[in-house]
């Protein structure tokens, strides 16, 4: 079974600082990897995927996460934060076997400060 | 184009009593999955439709709960009776393909 950690629970950030939220997973079968954001009493909203191909992928809101396989990474990163990208950041995985359900980490929540 | 949507947004029920949670998937999305999430933690998966046939469905706790959809279409999930542990948020989503899946804002369910 795959499984997904986010090794941070709280970020706290300043305003137009870069940020990382970190993502590791173990799988013993190749997976595809996702990063979704949650704003309060919402539903999740994709930021960005990663399927195949390039490991450095790009997302929507500025944000980018690079896949690692050797080290079972999926670190998202944005180079300067604004106040509006404050919100729980979920890394999921879904495993490219045919069971399509995602597995989610914990989730992170990202604070940015004024 | 519209987005999953769920209804409704928020429930509160007395523990016992029976609650009923419906979405309507992205027309033409073939999979729909319902998913519970428990403050401070990440979705769980209840269940994965694909079109009519509930295809994985061994996280769905069966005494208590069940889920329908018919036609292909819409979706609904019931409790009965509710425990004060099923309070959390319901997500609703569906894909078209493998792996995207988008998501409803969900239902809060309290349970009192």
């Amino acid at each position: 079974a795959q499984s997904v950690t986010q090794l941070d629970s709280q970020v706290p950030v300043f305003e137009e600082a870069p940020v990382e939220l970190r993502c590791n997973y173990s799988s013993s079968v190749s997976v595809y990897l996702f990063w979704y954001v949650q704003y309060p009493n919402q539903g999740l909203q994709l930021l960005l995927k990663y399927l195949s191909g390039s490991t450095l992928v790009k997302g929507i809101n500025g944000f980018e996460a690079e896949f690692n396989k050797s080290q079972t990474s999926f670190h998202l990163r944005k180079p300067s934060v604004h106040i509006s990208d404050t919100a729980e950041y979920f890394c999921a995985v879904s495993l490219d076997t045919g069971r399509r359900a995602l597995t989610f980490g914990s989730g992170t929540r990202l604070q940015v400060q004024p | 184009e519209a987005g999953v949507v769920q209804s409704p947004r928020y429930k509160i029920i007395e523990k016992k009593q029976p609650v009923a949670f419906w979405c309507n998937p992205i027309s033409g999305h073939n999979t729909l999955y319902w998913y519970r999430q428990n403050l401070g933690q990440g979705p769980e998966l209840l269940i994965r439709y694909e079109n009519e046939e509930a295809v994985d469905d061994s996280q769905l706790p069966k005494d208590r709960f069940s889920a329908e959809r018919l036609k292909g279409v819409d979706s609904t999930l019931k409790i009965q009776p509710a425990e004060l542990g099923d309070s959390a948020v319901y997500l609703c989503a569906s894909s078209l393909v493998l792996t995207e899946a988008f998501f409803g804002q969900g239902t809060r369910l309290t349970v009192v």
